[in-house]
């Protein structure tokens, strides 16, 4: 059975701190993994993942992906109040015929403290 | 997200009641997808679509049908509506190729009560 786990569930820090947000993933037939915020409503898109050791970057946020470990990681550095929010991995498949539904983990709840 | 809007953001309903939640797409893409978030278990696939007419069923999809007769269009319905249907519905829709991942629609709060 497919399955992607993230890891801590739940997360308090105070602004200024970095933060690293795990997913770890037991999939076959991997195609790429995807990162979303999701603040008070739908979640938003941040990362999409598909080669190992390519880091991708948006301002304090970065992320990496471990194909051999299967797992990613989300780092946030310099965290502020407004980084609060549930984090979501998300697994696709290869095509075709997978019909890119993707799997998503349970989320990790980040709050920033002033 | 403006290319995607769902209806209704809030519903109470009752107990053995049907209840039907609407998707509506501009973007043109061929997948869409209704998820379930409930607390602990993240986002969950109820039913998807791949074209019109052309539907399956997700990991969760006992207790609900979806149909989609037009492009832009993708219902969900609960046949008889129960108390574990209570959530938090999610419609996404995706490209085909290029940047494929997700987006969402702003969500449905369901109560059944």
């Amino acid at each position: 059975e497919d399955k992607v786990v993230q890891s801590p569930l739940s997360l308090v820090v105070h602004e200024g701190d970095t933060v690293t947000l795990n997913c770890s993933y037991e999939v076959t037939n991997f195609r790429s993994l995807l990162w979303y915020k999701q603040e008070k409503k739908a979640p938003t898109f941040l990362f999409m993942l598909t080669s190992s050791g390519i880091e991708k970057k948006s301002g304090r946020l970065s992320s990496i992906l471990d194909k051999k470990e299967l797992s990613s990681i989300l780092n946030i550095t310099a965290t502020q109040t407004g980084d609060s929010a549930i984090y979501l991995c998300a697994v696709g498949l290869k095509e075709p015929y997978n019909f890119n539904k993707f799997y998503f983990g349970s989320g990790t709840k980040l709050n920033v403290k002033p | 997200d403006a290319g995607i809007t769902q209806s209704p953001r809030h519903k109470v309903t009752e107990t053995g009641t049907p209840v039907t939640l609407r998707c509506h797409q501009t973007e043109n893409h061929r997948y869409m997808y209704w998820y379930r978030q409930d607390p602990g278990h993240g986002l969950r696939l109820i039913h998807y679509s791949y074209g019109v007419k052309d539907t399956d069923k997700g990991e969760v999809s006992d207790g609900y049908s979806v149909s989609r007769s037009k492009t832009e269009d993708f219902l969900l319905t609960l046949e008889s509506a129960t108390s574990s249907q209570t959530s938090v519905y999610f419609c996404a829709i995706s490209a085909i190729t290029g940047n494929y991942g997700y987006t969402f629609g702003s969500g449905t709060r369901l109560t059944v009560v």
